[in-house]
């Protein structure tokens, strides 16, 4: 699976757009970009996934570069519960392909 | 709503013991997996499996075996805990057959090893 890279920590206003970027640079042309997050003292939250398009859901959008080497993650309003780390994950979609390699993610703190 | 259970959420244990770490998904998935988390390291995978009977080593299985008798069960054991197992364990399952597809993710377990 292609190496994901992301920043440490981030900090955002609460009711602002958060933006969560990630380089995913020698990604191949079936892998998966994923984003996860985890609160404190809790298990991996999935969030959104893509391949080429952006991707939306009630939780995020998910912007991926015409080329595919990064993406940025979009909460649109972020709230005090949005404080967690987030994880870029890159993934293979071939069968016997599904573990997920985690990184250290990045720490966002939402600011009242 | 699906749900990953796992048995405990806080467990100490004493060095040399046998422990077994026990994780439940009610979703009918085929794979399920389980990670351990340390500060600095992230989530490291230790075993998955991809069907009943059926197991693959993941990132750091040593000190690791597994069990998976039904479907719905994934099993972790300490043949014999060591301070270095100190760690927080999370297990997660997600379907199979799709080149898309999530995992949903325990609550974990925290682990002292004594």
């Amino acid at each position: 699976d292609a190496k994901t890279t992301q920043p440490t920590s981030m900090d955002c206003a609460e009711g602002r757009a958060a933006n969560l970027p990630c380089n995913h640079s020698t990604i191949s042309g079936n892998e998966y970009v994923y984003w996860y997050r985890q609160i404190h003292s809790q298990g991996p939250q999935y969030i959104i996934h893509g391949l080429k398009n952006n991707e939306t859901n009630e939780m995020a959008s998910l912007i991926i570069t015409e080329d595919r080497k990064s993406s940025t993650l979009i909460l649109p309003h972020a709230t005090l519960r949005d404080t967690a780390v987030y994880y870029c994950i890159v993934r293979g979609s071939n069968f016997g392909n599904e573990k997920l390699t985690f990184g250290t993610g990045t720490r966002l703190t939402i600011i009242p | 709503d699906v749900k990953v259970t796992q048995s405990s959420r806080y467990l100490v244990k004493r060095t040399g013991e046998k422990v077994f770490l026990e994780c439940v998904q009610d979703m009918d998935h085929e794979n399920m997996f389980w990670y351990r988390q340390d500060p600095g390291l992230g989530l490291r995978l230790i075993y998955f499996s991809y069907d009943v009977k059926m197991k693959e080593k993941g990132d750091i299985p040593e000190g690791y075996s597994v069990s998976r008798e039904k479907k719905e069960r994934f099993s972790l054991i300490l043949e014999s805990a060591s301070t270095n197992q100190t760690s927080m364990y999370l297990c997660a399952s997600s379907t199979s057959g799709r080149g898309d597809n999530e995992q949903f993710f325990g609550p974990g377990t925290r682990l002292t090893v004594l």
